[in-house]
């Protein structure tokens, strides 16, 4: 069964906005990873948050954690038409990461 | 540093054959997983190898094996390939020392059974 769990399942913004993606998950986890990959090629990874971390910036990316209610959010501020990709989220369990199905941005000049 | 290396990128096999896929990971890494990623299942985990042992496994059948050798280089065999095993084939490298260790994936190997 899958663990991530993405909301939206494809989110289109302008360029210029923010964009926020959530992540649900089912059972304890040691952290969560969020990646990127353009069209089927290779996932990028973004960041790392850790189970007892609350909150993660990466120059435009902020992620937080919420642990007690197995969700976390990714938020991309000032996206650029680059950005436009799928996101996923990739819960840690056991050293397993058990990825969603991702949400598919598109960022519009 | 070089990130991850997965050979051949793209392979077209037929139905019954086997088939072997390469990933060298990054230096230093000493875990090596693979995944599947189908339009239909999405990214599904396979196994993981941290210094030359499984550590990790999934839900696929024992058509799907790997190994991992002493420089961590690792492969993955499946045997009598069905049409359903068409998918991109990615593996991710880490350090493998703890548990909160960033995983690095590779482009990918797409495999395509006819």
């Amino acid at each position: 069964s899958q663990q991530g769990e993405e909301d939206p399942q494809a989110l289109s913004i302008q360029e210029g906005e923010n964009a926020t993606m959530n992540c649900s998950y089912k059972t304890s986890i040691n952290n969560l990873q969020w990646y990127r990959q353009n069209s089927g090629r290779g996932l990028v990874h973004l960041i790392l948050i850790r189970s007892n971390e609350r909150e993660k910036h990466s120059g435009r990316l902020r992620v937080t954690l919420d642990t007690s209610k197995k969700s976390s959010s990714l938020l991309i501020t000032a996206s650029r038409a680059a950005d436009t990709a799928s996101y996923f989220c990739a819960p840690n369990q056991g050293g397993k990461l058990i990825f969603g199905q991702g949400t598919e941005l598109s960022v519009k000049p | 540093k070089a990130g991850v290396t997965q050979t051949p990128r793209y392979l077209i096999k037929t139905r019954g054959q086997q088939v072997t896929l390469s990933c060298s990971p990054i230096s230093g890494h000493r875990s090596v997983s693979w995944y599947q990623q189908t339009p239909g299942q999405g990214l599904q985990f396979l196994f993981e190898y941290f210094s030359e042992t499984q550590r990790n496994k999934g839900n696929f059948p024992g058509r799907f094996s790997g190994r991992q050798f002493s420089n961590s280089r690792s492969e993955m065999n499946v045997s009598t390939l069905e049409l359903g095993d068409s998918a991109l084939y990615l593996c991710a490298s880490s350090w493998g020392g703890g548990l909160n260790t960033e995983a690095f994936f590779g482009q990918g190997t797409r495999l395509t059974v006819v």
